[in-house]
């Protein structure tokens, strides 16, 4: 079974460019996660994606933004990119049928730069 | 503030040497589960601890939850080059349905 992909792996762009980052779960998973991990803040939760809504999010602000598809591939976009946005974005998937199986596998990771 | 505070954040020791890392809080978790994360790849989950004072072994590595369910720690005996990498411990606090993790121990183990 193949695992949780990430598009594109590296990304160069300078400040106030938006950007889109893709995820493909592990076939047959309905939730997708995406943390952003920096040196100084360590991984942290940006949202879940359940069923095609946003199930949960965490403190980032409204430039975070996040979609899933009938598929359950996810996307994430981030607008009027800033400096500081420059981190590692990873995505994970679990297969979480009401709840049942919450174990997340991670994918690769986007890391992005901004100039 | 971390929810969830791991140390030592760097750890740099010989094969051979055995080691143990912490991840405390004080906030009480259902559940704490460890990963193992690689340069350039995402985090590899190790082990799930869901019971207060559960002990878990994965050959070399063992894993203790905390009986008030607020700490936890890993601990590799005879550690080796190919155990090299970030540790995260992760959880959901209170009924919170947010992961949080901690910032993590860096391990390096030399041949």
């Amino acid at each position: 079974k193949a695992g949780v992909t990430q598009t594109p792996r590296y990304l160069i762009k300078t400040r106030g460019q938006q950007v889109t980052l893709s995820c493909s779960p592990i076939s047959g998973h309905r939730s997708v996660s995406w943390y952003q991990q920096t040196p100084g803040q360590g991984l942290q939760f940006l949202f879940e994606y359940f069923s095609e809504t946003q199930r949960n999010k965490g403190n980032f602000p409204g430039r975070f933004s996040g979609r899933q598809f009938s598929n359950s591939r996810s996307e994430m976009n981030v607008s009027t990119l800033e400096l500081g946005d420059s981190a590692l974005y990873l995505c994970a998937s679990s297969l979480n049928p009401d709840r049942g199986d919450e174990t997340q596998y991670f994918g690769p990771g986007t890391r992005l730069l901004v100039l | 503030t971390q929810l969830l505070e791991q140390s030592p954040q760097f750890l740099s020791i010989q094969e051979g040497e055995n080691l143990t890392v912490y991840c405390n809080s004080s906030s009480v978790f259902s559940s704490l589960q460890w990963y193992r994360q690689e340069p350039g790849e995402g985090p590899v989950l190790l082990v799930t601890v869901v019971t207060g004072g559960e002990v878990k072994k994965l050959k070399r590595l063992t894993f203790q939850f905390g009986d008030a369910r607020k700490d936890s720690s890993l601990h590799i005996t005879a550690a080796q080059p190919g155990d090299t990498g970030l540790y995260l411990c992760a959880g959901e606090a209170g009924g919170s349905y947010i992961p949080t993790f901690g910032r993590g121990t860096s391990l390096i183990v030399h041949p």
